[in-house]
């Protein structure tokens, strides 16, 4: 079945960019039927939606995160990735990627997940 | 943005009990919630979408109700295996979304 694994730093010093890869598995990315989103939550908090993007490079962005999210796709490699710029402790956080569903919104909803990596701002 | 709001936050039950879940939406998102199950160090799992219809393989004690700006999600008897925090989603502004706050159900 489809599965997500998130990869990168666990530790990104403040004011840089934060990169990670979702690797999609046992399935295409390349799927009209799907968004591929990236999700975060702060230890102890809940769960906030930070952008997506169809295999075609077409983004979607929390607009409270615009102007320092970037998210994008390599097909040929099943993957895509987001980058974060610009981050402080608040950043700290559990990143989840995870396939949304695309075609209204009966169909939106985020299944299956990955397992979610933890990334801590720090000096 | 549609802001969602989960009540109560946190509730305490024991193993057989009936609980509910609420979740408001700020504005009509029509029958577009979902129901996640988040256990600790763990991914959140799909249970509920469209409000009513279960996943295929979630257990049938779970079950989801409400339209416009009113959901709920009823444990029908609580088993073990069901204390979890339970966060709603909606998909009205598709595809953007937002989640509710989470509610954390602890064993009594």
């Amino acid at each position: 079945q489809l599965q997500l694994q998130e990869s990168g730093p666990g530790l990104v010093k403040p004011s840089e960019t934060l990169s990670l890869t979702c690797t999609v598995s046992g399935g295409s990315i390349s799927s009209s039927y799907y968004y591929w989103a990236w999700i975060r939550q702060p230890p102890g908090e809940g769960l906030e939606w930070l952008g997506g993007i169809y295999y075609t490079g077409s983004t979607y962005y929390n607009s409270s995160l615009k102007t320092r999210v970037t998210i994008s796709v390599d097909t040929s490699k099943n993957f895509f990735s987001l980058n974060l710029n610009s981050v402080t402790a608040a950043d700290t956080a559990v990143y989840y990627c995870a396939r949304q569903g695309r075609g209204g919104p009966t169909n939106n909803r985020f299944d299956p997940w990955g397992r979610g990596t933890l990334v801590t701002v720090s000096s | 943005d549609i802001q969602m709001t989960q009540s109560p936050s946190s509730l305490s039950a024991s193993v057989g009990d009936r609980v509910t879940i609420t979740c408001r939406a700020s504005q009509s998102i029509s029958n577009y919630l979902n129901w996640y199950q988040q256990k600790p160090g763990k991914a959140p799992k799909l249970l509920i979408y469209a409000a009513s219809n279960l996943l295929s393989g979630v257990p049938s004690r779970f079950s989801g109700s409400g339209s416009e700006t009113d959901f709920a999600l009823t444990i029908s008897s609580l088993q073990p295996e069901d204390f979890a925090t339970y966060y709603c989603q909606q998909s009205y502004s598709t595809p953007r979304v937002t989640f509710g706050q989470g509610t954390r159900l602890d064993i009594k």
